[in-house]
């Protein structure tokens, strides 16, 4: 079983539709990230989360430690959001990461 | 601006051949950085940790000789892919944890695509 689960695998979504992808980790962690690569392969990070919640731009991401469940919505989505979508948990006392397998998404105009 | 600098980003050799891609951290310096490898339409596999003026950590599976690390500097990790072979071909990246300031954040290399012939 991996560490870190990310649903859906696939998602494709018509053009400002509300959309969220769900990830669910087994490890303690000191954060979480979400991390958007796009076709070309780039990866970057997109939020850095321990608690609560937070907000950039369209893109909000959530937390909840108790049930070691993490949330990233997009709002109002675009074609340009089109990208995989990756969460990964960093193991607490230590420097693992472990990643999820990633969400595809397609937005389509 | 790039936090982090991989290169090259894309490389086509011959099988039998070494390759060499760098990983610079360009804004802070860095005692470890992660290799990992990815297959299309698969998830990021960590294949390393680089850990500067020491050996690496290895995942299971993945082989030292095969895979060589050196973290030389704290701004510059190399793998070295040696006698590549065709099914050596996939997509490398790089990933640099700042543990200082905010720690934790991660910053990833551009990628580096290889294609053994």
């Amino acid at each position: 079983k991996n560490e870190v689960e990310q649903s859906p695998q696939n998602l494709t979504a018509q053009e400002g539709e509300f959309i969220t992808i769900n990830c669910s980790y087994s490890v303690g962690i000191s954060a979480l990230h979400w991390l958007q690569q796009h076709p070309g392969g780039g990866i970057v990070s997109l939020f850095m989360l321990s608690s609560g919640k937070k907000k950039h731009g369209r893109l909000i991401a959530t937390i909840n430690i108790q049930e070691k469940h993490s949330s990233l919505h997009i709002t109002a989505s675009h074609p340009r959001d089109s990208a995989v979508y990756i969460c990964a948990a960093h193991r607490e006392n230590g420097n693992q990461f472990y990643f999820g397998t990633g969400t595809s998404l397609t937005v389509i105009p | 601006g790039a936090v982090v600098s991989q290169h090259p980003s894309w490389v086509i050799c011959k099988s039998g051949t070494s390759v060499k891609i760098e990983c610079r951290s360009l804004d802070f310096q860095a005692t470890t950085m992660f290799w990992y490898r990815q297959f299309p339409k698969q998830s990021l596999m960590l294949m390393a940790t680089s850990n500067e003026g020491s050996k690496a950590t290895y995942e299971q599976g993945v082989e030292k000789d095969k895979f060589l690390i050196n973290h030389a500097s704290l701004t510059l990790s190399t793998l070295t892919v040696t006698s590549a072979h065709p099914e050596d071909s996939s997509f490398y990246i790089c990933s640099v944890p700042r543990w200082a300031g905010v720690p934790g954040e991660l910053f990833f290399g551009e990628g580096s695509r290889l294609t053994v012939l």
